[in-house]
């Protein structure tokens, strides 16, 4: 069975300071990785995927993430974050064909002005 | 236009009631879901649909049942409700399977039910 471990619950950040999220996977064939991130109130929203080809993808607002399959890790980065970025992301995973996406328990980001 | 529509947004009502909740995507997508995203925003799959045909269904109660009239509605009755059934759900569709390169999904705004 497919897992996602998101390790950081939450993180507090001042307005342009970097920032890095971690995603690990357990599952060891094909994969489909995904971020979405869910506004205080509002559904989520896709921000970036990674099926295949370049392992470094980048979505919307700036994010990016790096799938290195070595270490089943999908982090998100952004390199200056804002205050509107403030949000719960959620790393999610597909494995092979199979159409469930399971997701990780999410992270609650907080961009201090 | 709404992407994935859901309704009603807010429903509040007592336990031992049976409510539905509706699911409607414009998207041409074969595929829909629920999610339960829980008081500690965990999301957890329920269900899903793939042209009307249930191909998912998790560990939950049979107080839930899934209703696929069509490819683009996919409705949540539940009977008997419980306290412990308070939560946001989410409703979710994708183009998946076959030669499809889109993954993802695309969620609705979410019913967010409140049983007292």
């Amino acid at each position: 069975a497919q897992s996602v471990s998101q390790h950081n619950h939450h993180v507090i950040l001042s307005e342009a300071a970097s920032l890095e999220l971690g995603c690990n996977y357990s599952y060891g064939g094909t994969v489909n990785l995904f971020w979405y991130v869910q506004y205080p109130g509002q559904h989520l929203q896709l921000l970036l995927k990674y099926f295949s080809g370049d392992p470094l993808v980048k979505g919307i607002k700036g994010f990016e993430a790096e799938f290195i399959k070595s270490k089943f890790s999908f982090n998100l980065r952004k390199p200056s974050v804002q205050w509107s970025d403030t949000a719960e992301y959620f790393c999610a995973v597909r494995s092979g064909g199979y159409q469930k996406v399971t997701f990780g328990t999410g992270t609650k980001l907080q961009v201090i002005p | 236009d709404t992407a994935v529509s859901q309704t009603p947004k807010y429903l509040v009502t007592q336990m031992g009631n049976d409510k539905s909740i509706k699911c409607e995507q414009n998207l041409g997508h074969d595929t829909m879901y629920w999610y339960k995203q829980d008081s500690k925003k965990f999301l957890k799959i329920m269900f899903s649909y793939n042209n009307k045909e249930l191909i998912i269904n998790e560990t939950v109660p049979n107080r839930f049942s899934p209703k696929s009239p069509d490819k683009a509605h996919l409705n949540l009755h539940i009977n008997s409700l419980e306290l412990g059934d308070s939560a946001v759900y989410f409703c979710a569709s994708s183009q998946g399977g076959g030669r499809a390169r889109d993954y993802g999904y695309t969620f609705g705004s979410g019913t967010r039910l409140t049983v007292v």
